[in-house]
């Protein structure tokens, strides 16, 4: 299995510009996850979805970000528009169900300049 | 300026010594515990985990160990290895109308050659 696929794995934009972050579960996974890293607040949960529909997005920040999971093997997470404070590590997990062992892809480090 | 960021704990053992990393929990009815492993630069990666009908797991050179009296989780790695260098995270199924994992803020394990 491939595992979690994330793109781009850097990224690097300018203050006011759109950000769209992309994620691949895992095949037969039904829960998919969006995490940020920062140092100031470590490992936060954005959002998650259960079989396509989010749960809970108790986690987004603002207005300014947005998740869509239009299929079971597609998620995007998108900024719009983009802050230097928005720079961090942006990780998408999948699970076969919201309570399993989560495994998570290698991450897109964003850079907000 | 300096920057402020998560204090995250910190553990420095040589190298073929036993480590014991130490979790504190929040929720009394988390049912489902999990270990992770985050080297520089990558995304968490799964280690073990344990259900609260058990209160001991061993896998290959990690260990387990469940207190639900005192809501403690415990991760011992034997023969510690410089690879095993990284910041481990243990995580709890919070259970509740959303069902999800919460992560804790990690600790910082240095091998010492």
């Amino acid at each position: 299995d491939a595992g979690v696929i994330q793109s781009p794995r850097h990224e690097v934009t300018e203050m006011g510009q759109e950000v769209t972050l992309r994620c691949k579960p895992i095949s037969g996974h039904n829960s998919l996850f969006w995490y940020r890293q920062t140092m100031m607040r470590g490992l936060e949960l954005l959002i998650y979805f259960n079989n396509n529909v989010p749960i809970d997005d108790s986690g987004m920040p603002e207005d300014r970000f947005s998740a869509k999971m239009p299929n079971a093997s597609f998620s995007t997470l998108k900024i719009q528009p983009s802050e230097p404070r928005d720079s961090a590590v942006y990780f998408c997990a999948s699970s076969p169900r919201a309570a399993d062992t989560q495994y998570f892809g290698p991450g897109t480090r964003l850079t907000v300049l | 300026g300096e920057s402020v960021g998560l204090h995250l704990p910190t553990l420095s053992v040589q190298e073929g010594d036993n480590s014991i990393i130490n979790c504190a929990y929040s929720n009394s009815a988390s049912d489902y515990f999990i270990w992770y492993k985050q080297e520089s630069g990558k995304g968490p990666q799964f280690i073990i985990d344990i259900r609260s009908n058990m209160d001991k797991r061993q896998g290959q050179r990690v260990t387990v160990l469940l207190n639900k009296t005192v809501k403690h989780l415990s991760l011992q790695i034997a023969a510690t290895q410089p690879g095993d260098s990284a910041v481990y995270f243990c995580a709890e199924n919070y259970g509740g109308a959303t069902n999800k994992l919460i992560f804790g803020t990690g600790t910082l394990l240095a091998v010492q050659p």
